[in-house]
């Protein structure tokens, strides 16, 4: 089945120590993104792709970036995780740019000590 | 940018009563309107979508309408079952194709 699939399910950090989430998709899908839900709140944008096309949210700190080295594999790079961004991370995708849709993964519930 | 409110934050109905929740949006160039089911530790499922050329549209159990002119849209599930507890968010379409979600409401169906 196509799928998006995110690994590993669960993450467990130290403060300030770099941590690499990965997002991988069979969709063929020219789009993905990356979104930060903290408990009981929406999905919130980080970062998307429009294939190689970067696009960063205004208030995505510094603090997250993403690598996207083909088309079905995305990373999303904490460089030095702080207590505030413990929280679940979302990836999905989208066919292409005029498509709505987004599809979301089963996402990475990080934790950080 | 987009400014979503949805109501209400949960709601509890007895198993085979309908359930109904609505979201408000403030662009009216706004076009495109998911709703997604988030179900514990999984990530959100698109369950119905609605397009502003649209006032309503239908899969199954649940029913999506939409209101231009007053900006909002609503969810309609009825003959609700144990399965359908779950978080449920709205989303709008902003610039490009950004989504800027509600803050959610939790479902709970007693049997």
């Amino acid at each position: 089945d196509a799928m998006v699939i995110q690994n590993p399910r669960y993450q467990v950090t130290q403060f300030g120590k770099p941590v690499t989430l990965s997002c991988s998709q069979t969709l063929n899908h020219n789009v993905m993104y990356w979104y930060q839900q903290k408990s009981s709140q929406a999905p919130k944008l980080l970062f998307h792709y429009y294939d190689k096309d970067f696009n960063n949210e205004a208030d995505t700190p510094d603090n997250f970036q993403s690598r996207r080295p083909n088309t079905s594999f995305c990373f999303l790079d904490i460089r030095s995780p702080g207590l505030g961004d413990a929280a679940m991370y979302l990836c999905a995708t989208g066919r292409d740019r005029g498509s709505y849709e987004q599809y979301f993964g089963p996402g990475t519930r990080l934790t950080v000590t | 940018g987009e400014n979503v409110e949805q109501h209400p934050s949960t709601l509890s109905v007895q198993e085979g009563d309908s359930a109904v929740i609505k979201c408000t949006y403030s662009d009216s160039a706004s076009n495109y309107f998911p709703w997604y089911k988030q179900e514990l530790g999984k990530g959100p499922q698109l369950i119905i979508d609605i397009r502003s050329n649209v006032g309503e549209k239908k899969d199954q159990r649940i029913a999506v309408t939409l209101n231009k002119t007053a900006k909002h849209f609503s969810l309609h599930i009825t003959e609700t079952q144990p399965e359908d507890s779950a978080v449920y968010f709205c989303a709008v379409k902003e610039y490009g194709n950004k989504l800027v979600f509600g803050a959610g409401t939790i479902l709970r169906v007693k049997s």
